[in-house]
């Protein structure tokens, strides 16, 4: 069964970093396009990046700069490295993986807060 | 950017009612729409991909349709643990999704 599980959420301070982790037992992160997904309280979804299994990146504009998306092959985890945070960037991150485009397997979601 | 746009945001339905949610593209993506549900404190489900193939253990109770700019998403019969919150996703250019709807007991 694909698993997806992330961890490194928490309480950060504006203009602080945070890097969470997705670990993947059961499957290869390597194989598949996997993305993260952000979900603000009370609000709705919103992609916020994507690595392809080729290895190339792509960012929401609401975060390019700022955050950078990679995958360790040897530890089969992705993480979102996460820097010059602000209060808007509050929210539940989700990994997601994507065989065909569409998200066919979630994680838990790791909550991270930005507040002075 | 696709824009995707949701109706109605909240719904009032009872059990055994017939629920439609539409959702609408600001350019045409073919068939590369996802449907997903989400229960609070849960990450979301998948329900139907590529605009109405039914994922894997999905009841058939639920159904997609449309291509283009105009898709739905069907309940033929509402079941209490449909009480959800429901959003579609295009996946033909990135992904964006739809800002949701709620659907609530009446």
């Amino acid at each position: 069964e694909v698993q997806l599980v992330e961890s490194g959420g928490g309480l950060v301070q504006p203009g602080g970093s945070l890097r969470l982790s997705c670990a993947a037992p059961g499957f290869t992160v390597s194989s598949n396009y996997m993305s993260w997904v952000r979900q603000a309280p009370g609000k709705g979804l919103e992609w916020v990046s994507v690595i392809y299994n080729a290895g190339g990146t792509h960012y929401a504009d609401s975060v390019k700069g700022r955050f950078t998306i990679s995958r360790d092959n040897s530890k089969n985890t992705m993480y979102l490295q996460m820097n010059s945070l602000r209060a808007e960037d509050t929210a539940v991150y989700y990994c997601a993986n994507s065989v065909a485009g569409y998200f066919d397997y979630w994680g838990q979601g790791t909550l991270v807060t930005v507040s002075s | 950017d696709v824009q995707m746009t949701q109706s109605p945001s909240t719904l009032s339905a009872s059990v055994g009612d017939r629920v439609t949610i539409t959702c609408r593209a600001s350019q045409s993506i073919s068939s590369w729409l996802a449907w997903y549900q989400q229960k609070p404190g849960k990450a979301p489900k998948l329900l139907i991909y590529k605009a109405s193939s039914l994922e894997s253990g999905v009841p058939s109770r639920f159904s997609g349709s449309g291509s283009g700019t105009e898709f739905t998403l069907t309940i033929s019969s509402l079941q209490p643990d449909d009480f959800a919150t429901y959003y579609c996703q295009q996946y033909n250019s990135y992904w964006t999704f739809g800002q949701g709807t709620k659907v609530e007991i009446k």
